[in-house]
């Protein structure tokens, strides 16, 4: 069983839809979350980042947290198709020479 | 957010030579570097930590003789594939980690896609 697990898609939306992305974690150590967006050729781009359970707003985002079910959401309200990219989940344990662990990543496709 | 300068974006050469990637953090002091190996639309692969001023720290699987990781100062980590092969092409992404307060978030460089001919 792989530590993040991540729908890779592709999802396909029309614009102004909401988006719903998720992870799942296996490791109760994880205490760190991060929410990346990733265009093509291109170096992943924070988005979000929390450390506790419950939700986290910003602008358009959400991220959602759920320590005692594993499992870490996205949501992106009236999307674009700007928001056309790949979104990385990622996670670790508290400490910054601790590693991240990465979700796949999900393909979102927003539809003009 | 904190800046993470990675150079070059994009380097092609020939098979049997080195190519060396760096990744500067531009505002902040970063202590440990992380080196990702991504293949197209798939996620990004934790190839090693790199430490200032004490040896990287390579995942299962890297060879450390062939991808040399330096960190000689806070602010910079380099990377280098040493005799690189066709099946060395692949995008390198660095990262820092920073902390503010309590929490800690990881920067990215730009990536840096390396093709061999």
């Amino acid at each position: 069983q792989k530590e993040v697990e991540q729908d890779p898609g592709p999802l396909s939306v029309p614009e102004g839809a909401i988006v719903s992305l998720n992870c799942t974690y296996s490791n109760s150590a994880f205490q760190y979350f991060m929410w990346y967006r990733q265009y093509s050729r291109k170096g992943p781009e924070l988005l979000m980042y929390t450390y506790s359970s419950g939700n986290k707003e910003d602008g358009r985002f959400t991220a959602q947290v759920d320590k005692s079910s594993k499992y870490i959401s996205l949501f992106i309200r009236d999307s674009q198709p700007s928001d056309s990219a790949t979104y990385l989940c990622a996670m670790s344990a508290l400490g910054a020479t601790n590693k991240l662990i990465f979700g796949t990543g999900t393909l979102l496709a927003v539809q003009p | 957010g904190a800046v993470v300068s990675q150079h070059p974006s994009r380097v092609i050469c020939k098979s049997g030579t080195s190519v060396k990637i760096e990744c500067r953090s531009l505002d902040f002091q970063a202590t440990t570097m992380f080196w990702y190996r991504q293949f197209p639309k798939q996620s990004l692969m934790l190839m090693a930590t790199s430490n200032e001023g004490s040896k990287a720290t390579y995942e299962q699987g890297v060879e450390k003789d062939k991808f040399l990781i330096n960190h000689a100062s806070l602010t910079l980590s380099t990377l280098t594939v040493t005799s690189a092969h066709p099946e060395d092409s692949s995008f390198y992404i660095c990262s820092a980690r920073v902390y503010f307060e309590l929490n800690t978030e990881a920067f990215f460089g730009q990536g840096t896609r390396l093709t061999v001919v």
